[in-house]
């Protein structure tokens, strides 16, 4: 059974600072993991998708890498901003199980003027 | 914009009850997945239907069912309602079973008394 663990729960930043999001899953045999981001009390935003072949996607100030032998992932952002705040889930989809996605209990980041 | 609307926003039921929640798919999307988010975790699968087929179902018992029509618009119903069915039901749908991208609705935030 595929698990998707993310450090740290929580996380509280400045303004500026780069910051990295660590996910890890149990299961190497994933097709494709995905980071998203939820608002509180809304729908999932999806940030970047990573093909099991790949090994990192970059979108504006945004980098996540993969690492599928170890079982982990980083989401990477730079010169975090006050409207960064957010809860950051990452999710993976195990091959040959249609869309079926397996997602962590997320990092929620507040970050400070 | 993700096009993927869900009604209702919030819900109140006492336990026992049955609900009806309702998803209308992003245009020509025909793949539907619904999850079930509760305070504080990730989303957990609950089940997929493409072309008004289910197609692939988690570890959620029979009281959980779902149909999609043939506008590819779906409704999960929820009997015999439990507290711990109290959570945020998202939706989320797809160009085909095998689409990696998946787009996610709003949500319906559900409290079972």
């Amino acid at each position: 059974k595929q698990e998707v663990t993310q450090i740290p729960a929580a996380l509280s930043v400045p303004e500026g600072e780069n910051l990295v999001l660590n996910c890890s899953f149990t299961d190497s045999a994933i097709y494709n993991l995905q980071w998203f981001r939820q608002d509180p009390g809304k729908g999932l935003t999806s940030l970047l998708l990573i093909q099991s072949s790949q090994r990192e996607q970059t979108s504006g100030r945004l980098n996540a890498s993969l690492d599928k032998s170890s079982g982990r992932s980083t989401l990477y952002i730079a010169a975090s901003q006050p409207g960064d705040s957010a809860t950051y889930l990452c999710a993976v989809r195990l091959t040959g199980t249609a869309s079926k996605l397996t997602f962590g209990t997320g990092t929620r980041l507040q970050v400070t003027l | 914009e993700t096009g993927v609307t869900q009604s209702p926003t919030h819900l109140i039921k006492t336990r026992g009850q049955q609900v009806t929640l309702r998803c209308s798919s992003q245009s020509g999307h025909n793949t539907v997945s619904w999850y079930q988010q509760a305070l504080g975790q990730g989303p957990q699968f609950i089940f997929q239907y493409y072309r008004e087929e289910e197609n692939g179902r988690g570890n959620f018992p029979p009281r959980f069912s779902g149909l999609q029509f043939p506008n590819y618009s779906s409704e999960l119903n929820v009997n015999a309602l439990e507290l711990d069915d109290s959570a945020l039901y998202l939706c989320a749908s797809s160009l085909g079973a095998g689409e990696e991208t998946q787009y996610f609705g709003p949500g319906t935030r559900l409290l079972v008394l």
